[in-house]
């Protein structure tokens, strides 16, 4: 059984350029949700999704920043234009339903580079 | 200001002895909390729960304790594995008015097994 997907798993780019990292949840959760991790502050959802329509991007960290979710297999988090400071691990995660909200399914990461 | 504390950063145990991974928070409003495990590049895996009307809860080798007056919860592995090498992230939510919460996750301790 797949997992939640998400690509690429490494990506370094210059200040300035747009980035876009993707996820592919795990068949039949309705919930989408996308991660930030640094050093500074952890683990922090920037925002998250039910039946792909998005509920909560009170943790997006500013206009920069835009997810959307086309479909129930997909979603991207695109970051433009991108800095430094945004460097960090992009998680996705998703969940079966409101009953198991907490217990999310994690992908394996990106790890995003801003030079 | 973080409302999920792991003062731990790191902890080194011996293979078969008993590991005891702390953490605190702030938010009364909590009332699910969750031990999630995470290996180099992989991303976080759900481990173990325990909701506020519950003071403990096991599973397997994995015992979750939860003192609600003390706002404390903590995490025990007997017998520890080499295996169990890996950060542990402690998470919790709460109800808000019939709405779930969102995930707060603390920094993580980082376990490390030795055979």
């Amino acid at each position: 059984d797949a997992g939640v997907i998400q690509s690429p798993r490494h990506e370094v780019t210059e200040m300035g350029q747009e980035v876009t990292l993707r996820c592919k949840p795990i068949s039949g959760h309705d919930y989408l949700f996308w991660y930030r991790q640094t050093m500074m502050r952890g683990l922090e959802l920037l925002i998250y999704f039910n039946n792909n329509v998005p509920i909560d991007d009170s943790g997006m960290p500013e206009d920069r920043f835009s997810a959307k979710m086309p479909n129930a297999s997909f979603s991207t988090l695109k970051i433009q234009p991108s800095e430094p400071r945004d460097s960090a691990v992009y998680f996705c995660a998703s969940t079966m339903d409101s009953f198991s909200f907490n217990e999310q399914f994690f992908g394996p990461g990106t790890r995003l580079t801003v030079l | 200001d973080q409302q999920v504390k792991q003062n731990s950063p790191s902890l080194s145990v011996q293979e078969g002895r008993i590991s005891i991974l702390n953490c605190d928070y702030t938010n009364s409003m909590f009332d699910y909390f969750l031990w999630y495990k995470k290996y180099p590049a992989e991303g976080p895996t759900f481990l173990i729960s325990i909701s506020s009307i519950k003071d403990k809860n096991e599973d397997g080798r994995f015992t979750v304790f939860l003192n609600k007056s003390a706002k404390h919860l903590s995490l025990h592995i007997v017998p520890s594995q080499p295996g169990d090498s890996a950060v542990y992230f402690c998470a919790a939510s709460g109800n808000y008015g019939g709405s779930q919460g969102n995930l707060i996750f603390g920094k993580g301790t980082k376990l490390s097994v030795k055979p």
